[in-house]
């Protein structure tokens, strides 16, 4: 399978404690975003990277979320002492973004459902 | 920032009929990409839209996105049980990212 995967796919934890996601985007795409989704909502952007870049992170995003892509290819997102309020879908989607086509078609993973106890 | 309007929030259809979900943009719409996702799983890419007037189909399902780039429709002809879903239209803004409406829930019923 060549599409975007995403590991674990279902992670249930304590408050405070700390969790770990991470994405495999398609091997060619440069780009690479984390989207997080609540019952009944659209997702909303929580970051990309271009290649290993980190070029945007959403206010969304606390002091408590950290997300690297260290080599360009896979990335992780993690939470550090988690709120049940942090109980959601994270989405990872990737991308192809050359000059004539600035964003490219995003493809995403299946998710990581986080539910914080 | 922008803002995506869908409607209807849910809908439910007979099989075999045909069906409409709109999208509203608050700004100029420089992309329009539409989504399907099935409850608790990732999106599934359906179409990607930039210019004003385009039009894509695959299999039976058609979007638009009008001339003013700033609303877009998806329209599914004869509907079908595996239509069913969360259907999701997308703008890309700035820094490439995409803001993502609400939703429209679609059920089709036998």
């Amino acid at each position: 399978d060549t599409g975007v995967s995403q590991d674990p796919r279902h992670k249930i934890t304590k408050r405070g404690q700390n969790v770990t996601f991470r994405c495999d985007p398609i091997s060619e795409h440069n780009r690479l975003y984390w989207y997080r989704q609540t019952l009944g909502q659209g997702p909303e952007f929580l970051t990309y990277f271009q290649n290993e870049a980190q070029l945007e992170k959403s206010r969304l995003l606390s002091d408590r979320f950290s997300a690297e892509r260290p080599k360009g290819s896979f990335s992780t997102l993690e939470i550090q002492r988690t709120e049940q309020g942090d109980s959601a879908m994270y989405l990872c989607a990737s991308s192809l973004a050359t000059f004539y086509l600035n964003t490219g078609e995003l493809f995403f993973g299946e998710g990581s459902r986080l539910t914080v106890l | 920032s922008q803002e995506l309007e869908q409607s209807p929030q849910s809908l439910i259809v007979q099989e075999g009929k045909n069906l409409t979900i709109n999208c509203t943009s608050s700004k100029t719409l420089y992309g329009l990409y539409w989504y399907k996702q099935k409850y608790g799983e990732g999106l599934i890419f359906l179409m990607m839209l930039q210019k004003g007037g385009e039009e894509k189909s695959h299999e039976k399902i058609t979007a638009k996105l009008d001339e003013k780039k700033q609303q877009s429709s998806l329209h599914i002809t004869a509907s079908q049980p595996s239509h069913a879903g969360i259907y999701l239209c997308g703008a890309v803004g700035t820094a490439s990212k995409l803001t993502f409406g609400t939703g429209t829930r679609l059920q089709v019923t036998l």
